[in-house]
């Protein structure tokens, strides 16, 4: 079956500091792999995406690279803000659309 | 560019009275929409994949007859809770993608946050 496994939080960083969050997973077939974001009050916010092997998704100064000999799709960020503060979730959607998400990473970044 | 709305966003009930929430898409048309949930402080949880013209799919451990989901057009799934009871407090997240589109266009809501009293 389908399903992600995700780095437990809660992570807290100082800012300017180096992030990654973990994330692996399994599937059948060939999944599309995701990192969404959801700020405070708010819905899920794509992030990054990834749509085959080898792939490298990036938006915001975060990246992930979809590493199938691996099943992992990581989530890094060189220098992490203030505004970085959000719950992450990696997610994967392999046939039909619906999506299968990881428990969520609380990720809280301090001045 | 595509947005998908709910509404309402936020409700309050007795126990024991049914609740709608609606899934729109305002810009393109779906013929599948999913419904979640999301428990505080856990994942997003598939419950069903609402089919326009036909019965939702539901995933094990969902209840269909308490979660009735009606897919009645191309822009519109609407999830009812019925006979809610406390424990059904929770955020129901929506998402939808145009019809020709792969997962990598879908769009997610922004929520219904239930408070079953």
């Amino acid at each position: 079956g389908n399903s992600v496994t995700q780095m437990e939080g809660p992570v807290t960083l100082s800012e300017e500091a180096f992030l990654t969050i973990n994330c692996t997973y399994t599937a059948t077939g060939y999944p599309s792999l995701f990192w969404y974001v959801q700020y405070p009050g708010e819905g899920l916010q794509l992030l990054l995406k990834a749509t085959k092997a080898d792939d490298k998704g990036s938006n915001k100064g975060f990246e992930a690279t979809y590493r199938k000999e691996t099943t992992s799709f990581h989530l890094e960020k060189g220098s992490v803000q203030v505004s970085d503060s959000a719950v992450y979730f990696c997610a994967l959607s392999a046939s039909g659309n619906q999506f299968y998400f990881g428990t969520g990473t609380s990720l809280t970044v301090i001045p | 560019g595509a947005v998908v709305s709910q509404h309402p966003s936020r409700v309050i009930c007795k126990s024991g009275t049914s609740v709608k929430i609606e899934c729109r898409s305002l810009d393109f048309q779906a013929t599948t929409m999913f419904w979640y949930r999301q428990f505080p402080k856990q994942s997003l949880m598939l419950m069903a994949t609402s089919n326009e013209g036909s019965k939702a799919t539901y995933e094990q451990g969902v209840e269909k007859d308490k979660f009735l989901i009606n897919h009645a057009s191309l822009t519109l799934s609407t999830l009812t809770v019925t006979s809610a009871h406390p424990e059904d407090s929770s955020f129901y997240i929506c998402s939808a993608g145009p019809y020709w589109a792969g997962a990598e266009t879908q769009y997610f809501g922004p929520g219904t946050r239930l408070l079953v009293l």
